[in-house]
């Protein structure tokens, strides 16, 4: 009873590397997210994928790409990170209207 | 511009009190209003949630008031416990469109 699993946990890069956060649920649902969290900012939309081969923009797409690479997995990209991209990310994913379910986060640090 | 409205940003209540929590919309387009509540490390996850054809939605010690005429909903706690103590999300959306997060509360529950 998985849920969405994010990895990694926490990573620490420098200005202008790349890296991709991966996503996985495992509940059959067909729509994924992902969020940014900062403080006193709450949770801001990056990117969603409404059904497998669909991806979107939502509120802070900019430095980012996303990848929706079968029904259970949406991973992230960051191509040239900067400090800005300070963060913690939340993956979610959810069946139409019904509840989010949200993973346990990325700590990314960008120095 | 911030499409949902959430106050305070932060929350001290007595154990035993009541605590209450405000958000405020905009697009008189949303149609489901559903609050979030997380604890440290964690993330979010669904509490309750309410559709704009009641005005009252409760589970347990947690009410939604909904007031469609003033485009504002809230959250009370009561009885709250320090178990309690976590941030709470208020977020809306229209159809099957992304949740629109509020900035968040943080509550915390004193003995």
């Amino acid at each position: 009873n998985a849920g969405v699993t994010q990895t990694p946990k926490f990573q620490v890069l420098k200005t202008g590397q790349s890296m991709t956060l991966q996503c996985a649920q495992d509940m059959n649902h067909n729509s994924m997210y992902w969020y940014r969290q900062d403080p006193g900012m709450g949770l801001r939309l990056i990117y969603y994928s409404a059904s497998e081969g669909t991806t979107d923009k939502g509120e802070v797409p900019n430095g980012y790409n996303v990848s929706r690479l079968n029904k259970r997995e949406f991973s992230l990209r960051l191509e040239s990170a900067a400090p800005s991209q300070t963060s913690v990310y939340f993956c979610a994913s959810s069946e139409a209207r019904a509840s989010y379910t949200f993973g346990s986060g990325t700590r990314l640090t960008v120095v | 511009q911030q499409q949902v409205k959430q106050s305070p940003q932060s929350l001290i209540v007595q154990k035993g009190g009541i605590s209450i929590i405000n958000c405020a919309y905009e697009n008189t387009a949303f149609d489901y209003f559903p609050w979030y509540q997380q604890f440290p490390g964690k993330g979010p996850a669904l509490l309750i949630a309410i559709r704009p054809d009641v005005s009252e939605k409760k589970e347990g010690r947690f009410t939604i008031s909904f007031n469609k005429s003033a485009k504002q909903f809230s959250l009370h706690i009561m009885d709250s416990q320090p178990g309690d103590s976590a941030t709470y999300f208020c977020a809306a959306s229209r159809g099957n469109t992304p949740l629109v997060f509020g900035k968040g509360t943080r509550l915390s529950v004193i003995a």
